[in-house]
C-alpha cells in the first residue's frame, strides 16, 4: 500500500459543476497537506496549503482535512475549462521534509 | 521574483551517456529539492539541500546520481551512465526556511529527459 492514494481518474465534468477530488493516506504523522495543480508538461503549482485538520477556502477552492479518517479533499466550485489539469495532493510529516505526492487526478471541464 | 528556473527544458540522450541538469531557485530561498516524475505518477523525492548542505537523499538516488549546490544558490543534478528507466521529468523546487510562507515549495517547469 502506498502512503498516499489518489484516484487517477480521468474525471470529466461540464462547466459550472462542483468538483470533488480526494486522497487517503496511511501515515498518521502527516501534518501538512497541500494541493498542487499541474498543466500538461509544466511544473506543479501550489493551490492550497493546510496545517493539521480543518477547512480552508480560497475563492472557488476549498480544502478539507480529516485526520481522524486520514482523508483530504479539494472542492472546486463553478468549474471552468481553465481548471482542466492534473490535481496532485501532497503531504509531509514536518516542515523542511520531502513532500509525498499522490498519483494525481486528471480533470477535464468541458464548455 | 522570476520563479524557479530549470535548464535545459528537454534533453534527449543515448543510453550510457552522462547528463547534467541545472536548477536556479527563487533568489532568497535557502531550501532546494529535487523530485522525479514519471508518466501518470506524482513527483517522487530525490534529494534536499539547505544552503549548500545536502541533508537528505532518497533511496531512489542510486550511485549514478549526484547532486550539488556548491554556493548555496543554484544546484546541479548529474546522472551518469543513463539507462532507459531514467527517462522522466526532473523537477526542482525551492522554499524559504523562515518567515511568511516559509517552507511552501515552489516548483520549476522541469527538465524532461528521454534516454534512447
Amino acid at each position: 500500500q502506498k502512503e498516499v492514494e489518489q484516484d487517477p481518474g480521468p474525471l470529466s465534468v461540464p462547466e459550472g459543476a462542483i468538483v470533488s477530488l480526494n486522497c487517503t493516506y496511511s501515515n498518521s504523522a502527516f501534518q501538512y497537506f497541500m494541493w498542487y495543480r499541474q498543466y500538461s508538461r509544466k511544473g506543479p503549482e501550489l493551490l492550497m496549503y493546510t496545517y493539521s485538520s480543518g477547512n480552508k477556502e480560497d475563492g472557488r477552492f476549498t480544502a478539507q482535512v480529516d485526520k481522524s479518517s486520514k482523508y483530504i479533499s479539494l472542492f472546486i466550485r463553478d468549474s471552468q475549462p481553465s481548471d482542466s489539469a492534473t490535481y496532485l495532493c501532497a503531504m509531509r510529516v514536518q516542515a523542511g521534509t520531502a513532500l509525498i505526492f499522490g498519483k494525481g487526478t486528471t480533470l477535464s471541464v468541458s464548455s | 521574483d522570476t520563479g524557479v528556473s530549470q535548464d535545459p527544458r528537454h534533453k534527449i540522450t543515448k543510453r550510457g551517456q552522462n547528463v547534467t541538469f541545472r536548477c536556479d531557485p527563487i533568489s532568497e530561498h535557502n531550501r532546494l529539492y529535487w523530485y522525479r516524475q514519471t508518466l501518470g505518477q506524482g513527483p517522487e523525492f530525490l534529494t534536499y539541500f539547505q544552503n549548500e548542505a545536502q541533508l537528505e537523499k532518497s533511496r531512489l538516488l542510486s550511485d549514478r546520481f549526484s547532486a550539488e549546490r556548491p554556493k548555496g544558490s543554484f544546484s546541479t543534478l548529474e546522472i551518469q551512465r543513463t539507462e532507459q528507466g531514467d527517462s522522466a521529468m526532473y523537477l526542482c523546487a525551492s522554499s524559504l526556511e523562515w518567515g511568511r510562507g516559509a517552507d511552501t515549495q515552489y516548483f520549476g517547469p522541469g527538465t524532461r529527459l528521454t534516454v534512447l
